[in-house]
């Protein structure tokens, strides 16, 4: 069965440092591939989206992601953060035609001041 | 403002209550959806309404009952639940079903069985 595996379940970072979150998912097809973001006490937003083109995608607040087709992955970055980057971080996959979409267990950031 | 909004926030419920959530869209949106969210998991797709009619229903238990009565309205009837029904219920939505990977969530209910 399809599947997606973000790393770490936590990540505590200090202000200016820079992020890798990482995602691999399991399957051999044509994939969409999204991120969404969870603010404490917000709705979950779409952070960025691939849907092809470009493995480089970029997406709101300075977030970027690469698509790496031979690695299974799609991991976020962001070069410095911010303390209003705490966030949880969903990592989400749809495959060829199929309609649903297969969640990470998400990925809880903590910046430090 | 996200364009989906939850009532209630917040439900504390006993095993034999019967309650619902409700969610609402102001978007246009065809398709809805409901999520389960627990903590340290992947969300659980529950339901799916494209255009009022329930296109996927996967494997929820019958004490979960949905309910889309226009294409901007959804329900989720509640009734017997088990306390480890307790999670964060999402409602979302899409401008289609093929777009289900761009969704729009609400702020979700969150829902405790006592």
């Amino acid at each position: 069965a399809q599947s997606v595996s973000q790393h770490n379940h936590h990540v505590i970072l200090s202000e200016a440092a820079s992020l890798e979150l990482g995602c691999n998912y399991s399957y051999g097809g044509t994939v969409n591939l999204f991120w969404y973001v969870q603010y404490p006490g917000q709705h979950l937003q779409l952070l960025l989206k691939y849907f092809s083109g470009d493995p480089l995608v970029k997406g709101i607040k300075g977030f970027e992601a690469e698509f790496i087709k031979s690695k299974f992955s799609f991991n976020l970055r962001k070069p410095s953060v911010q303390w209003s980057d705490t966030a949880e971080y969903f990592c989400a996959v749809r495959v060829d035609s199929n309609y649903q979409l297969i969640w990470g267990a998400g990925t809880k950031l903590i910046i430090k001041p | 403002e996200t364009g989906v909004t939850q009532t209630p926030r917040h439900l504390v419920m006993g095993m034999t209550n019967k309650k619902s959530l409700k969610c609402e869209q102001h978007l246009g949106h065809n398709a809805m959806y409901w999520y389960k969210q627990s903590a340290k998991k992947p969300l659980e797709l529950m339901f799916v309404y494209s255009l009022e009619e329930r296109v996927e229903n996967n494997s929820v238990p019958s004490r979960f009952s949905p309910e889309c009565p226009n294409s901007s309205h959804l329900f989720l009837h509640l009734h017997t639940l088990q306390p480890e029904d307790s999670a964060l219920y999402l409602c979302a939505s899409s401008l289609d079903r093929a777009s289900t990977g761009e969704l729009f969530f609400g702020e979700g209910s969150r829902l405790t069985v006592l």
